[in-house]
């Protein structure tokens, strides 16, 4: 099935500081969706990209699909301490299948 | 609308004993999936019903493991007999249409302790 690469696996910033994490498949993905996971909590639903170079932006996140539609990033401006939790991103198994294959995640740690 | 509810929240169990976790999708949501969270292997997915039919099951790690959605509101995962390796925290999550295509909203998950 698909597989969906995610990198780091980690990253410490100081809080105002920017913070990036990449995704990466080894195929061509229809979409690719963008999800955040507090600590003890569920992961959220952030955005959803389909268009190949497409950015969207939410306030402080900037969310870009590759022109090749084979990687994804996430920005964030000057992170707050609300930022801290871990950032997936998620495409289409493929292969007939019809669910998500998520990546392993960044954990953001955000230093006041 | 109250999400997806998931029960128990935390379930500490003995190796060899069954464990059943239960899930009620959103109202409307004809998609549930059934995650498995742990450290190391990170987010998988187990299993995935659509309109209460598996789909795609090929996520299930072994027999022990099965699941049912007998109705549009409501679905099980079971384990038995559980093992120490099953600790994890298993998440529920529906949308309302093509799984790849849609938000997926995931409930509070169950937080499963086989000792």
């Amino acid at each position: 099935g698909q597989q969906v690469m995610q990198i780091p696996q980690y990253q410490h910033v100081q809080e105002g500081e920017d913070f990036t994490t990449y995704c990466n498949s080894s195929t061509t993905l229809s979409n690719i969706q963008w999800y955040k996971q507090r600590p003890g909590g569920h992961p959220v639903f952030l955005i959803q990209l389909v268009k190949s170079g497409e950015v969207k932006k939410q306030k402080r996140l900037t969310f870009q699909f590759g022109e090749a539609k084979k990687n994804s990033s996430l920005h964030i401006t000057a992170t707050q301490t609300t930022d801290v939790g871990t950032y997936f991103c998620a495409g289409p198994e493929g292969g007939g299948a019809d669910g998500l294959t998520f990546g392993k995640g960044t954990h953001l740690i955000i230093q006041p | 609308d109250a999400g997806v509810i998931q029960s128990p929240r935390h379930e500490v169990t003995e190796m060899g004993q069954e464990v059943t976790l239960r899930c009620k999708p959103i109202s409307g949501h004809n998609s549930l999936f059934w995650y498995r969270q742990t450290m190391m292997r990170g987010l998988e997915l187990l299993i995935y019903f659509n309109n209460n039919v598996p789909i795609d099951d090929s996520g299930m790690p072994e027999d022990r493991f099965s699941a049912k959605m007998p109705n549009a509101s409501f679905s099980t995962l079971k384990i038995q007999p559980s093992e120490p390796r099953d600790s994890a925290v298993y998440f529920c999550a529906s949308t309302p249409g093509l799984a790849y295509y849609n938000e997926q909203f995931f409930g509070p998950g169950t937080r499963l302790t086989v000792l």
